[in-house]
């Protein structure tokens, strides 16, 4: 019930494309999932965030669709550029006072110019 | 402001050996969260510290431990290394740990040997 399932492993998507990142929970305690970009080297950075009241949200070229029947989630990267190709992991975490964040197993995005 | 600092960056170890991470968090977060990253297990949640006090722990055995200071700083410690323990540990802070941001520094990298 503590997981957090993502997929694809990998994407490989054309400049100017849309990248597709999918992710569904079981624990329905959780409810808030942010997104986080990985460069090589680098420690993740939130990209973007939702909570499941909201259905979606959209912040420049990335939105987060949000199903809360199906305990699913996206992201969307939209005109997806070079500069994108990086590590997405989807993750969640418990209402109440924590920090601990369960993430997904990761996703590596490559765009091709 | 400054970001989240991890010291060492990068340290190799022997089998048996034991080994102390520190992380210091942005100014004014009292919350500190560790992350180990595995290409095979992904970004598994340690343990969460906030105002000197665990308040959440992940699933991994007595072998890591970790504390937090009066300035919010945080040491982790694994004791009795093992192969396995070859990994990229995150540290990420945010102000109360809830439903909040959390914000990652770069990692220390420790290669087992």
């Amino acid at each position: 019930q503590q997981q957090v399932k993502q997929s694809p492993q990998s994407l490989i998507v054309q400049k100017g494309g849309i990248s597709i990142i999918n992710c569904a929970y079981e624990n329905t305690a959780f409810d808030y999932f942010p997104w986080y970009q990985q460069f090589p080297g680098k420690g993740p950075a939130l990209l973007i965030a939702i909570r499941p009241d909201v259905s979606e949200k959209k912040e420049g070229r990335f939105t987060i669709s949000f199903n809360k029947s199906a305990k699913q989630f996206s992201l969307h990267i939209m005109d997806s550029q070079p500069g994108d190709s990086a590590t997405y992991f989807c993750a969640a975490r418990g209402s109440g006072n924590t920090g601990k964040l369960i993430f997904g197993q990761g996703t590596t995005l490559q765009v091709k110019p | 402001k400054a970001g989240v600092t991890q010291t060492p960056r990068y340290l190799i170890k022997t089998r048996g050996q034991q080994v102390t991470l520190s992380c210091s968090p942005i100014s004014g977060h009292r919350s500190v969260s560790w992350y180990q990253q595995t290409p095979g297990q992904g970004l598994q949640f340690l343990f969460e510290y906030f105002s000197e006090t665990q308040r959440n722990k992940g699933n991994f055995p007595g072998r890591f431990s970790g504390r937090q200071f009066s300035n919010s700083r945080s040491e982790m410690n694994v004791s009795t290394l093992e192969l396995g323990d070859s990994a990229l540990y995150l540290c990420a802070s945010s102000q109360q740990g809830n439903q909040e941001t959390q914000y990652f520094g770069p990692g220390t990298r420790l290669l087992v040997l």
